[in-house]
């Protein structure tokens, strides 16, 4: 079974630093999806960015981008400049490329990101 | 607008009164899930569905159970609540199909439910 841990329950960062938040993964398939998911305070869901374990190309979304290392089964979310409405909980998630039981996707516990002003 | 919607958004009920969690996607996603959240746990699986009248259990079914009747609606049913059932519970939805562009369909989440059983 697949397990995605991201190890550290908290981070905090300044405003307009960077930070980056960590995330393994185990699983047996050599193709797979790999999403970061953020929760603010209102609850949400919302998809910060994601990767295909196909592509060796690391995803970037505006200040948002990752660092994919496939042999080391390491997604690491890296935000830059940070602002004040980055302070959420954030959470790593693995969906396997078949259908089935492997369509749903297995979250790690997240992180809780504090940004100071 | 394209979206999961959910309801309510809060529930507070007794235990072992019957409820029902409503669910609804207006993209036409043939697979919908549910999640509970916890803390210190995370978002863990229920149920799924791949499509109309195919179920499937998840990681935490007990206590649960769903129907897909149709597309667009995934209802969660608590025969019978449980203080241990006390959780924030997601919907989801997505596409899916046999080739990456389905499978690699993020999952759109509703808003949540915030589930109190006393």
């Amino acid at each position: 079974a697949q397990t995605v841990t991201q190890s550290q329950p908290e981070m905090s960062v300044q405003e307009a630093e960077t930070v980056t938040l960590s995330c393994t993964y185990d699983t047996s398939e050599s193709d797979y999806y790999l999403f970061w998911y953020k929760q603010p305070p209102s609850r949400q869901m919302i998809l910060v960015i994601r990767q295909e374990a196909y592509k060796q190309q690391n995803a970037t979304e505006n200040r948002f981008s990752v660092n994919f290392q496939k042999a080391a089964k390491s997604f690491s979310l890296k935000i830059s400049d940070s602002q004040l409405g980055d302070a959420a909980m954030y959470f790593c998630a693995y969906r396997g490329s078949y259908t089935g039981a492997n369509s749903k996707l297995t979250f790690g516990k997240g992180i809780t990101l504090s940004v100071r002003p | 607008e394209a979206q999961v919607t959910q309801n309510p958004r809060y529930l507070i009920t007794v235990t072992g009164k019957k409820l029902t969690v409503t669910c609804s996607q207006n993209m036409n996603h043939e697979y919908m899930s549910w999640y509970r959240q916890d803390p210190g746990l995370g978002l863990r699986q229920i149920y799924y569905s791949m499509n109309v009248e195919v179920t499937d259990k998840g990681d935490v079914p007990e206590g649960y159970k769903v129907s897909r009747k149709e597309k667009r609606n995934f209802p969660l049913i608590l025969e019978s609540p449980s203080p241990n059932q006390t959780s924030l519970y997601f919907c989801a939805s997505s596409l899916r199909g046999r080739d990456h562009v389905g499978v690699n369909s993020p999952l759109h989440f509703g808003n949540g439910t915030r589930l109190t059983v006393t």
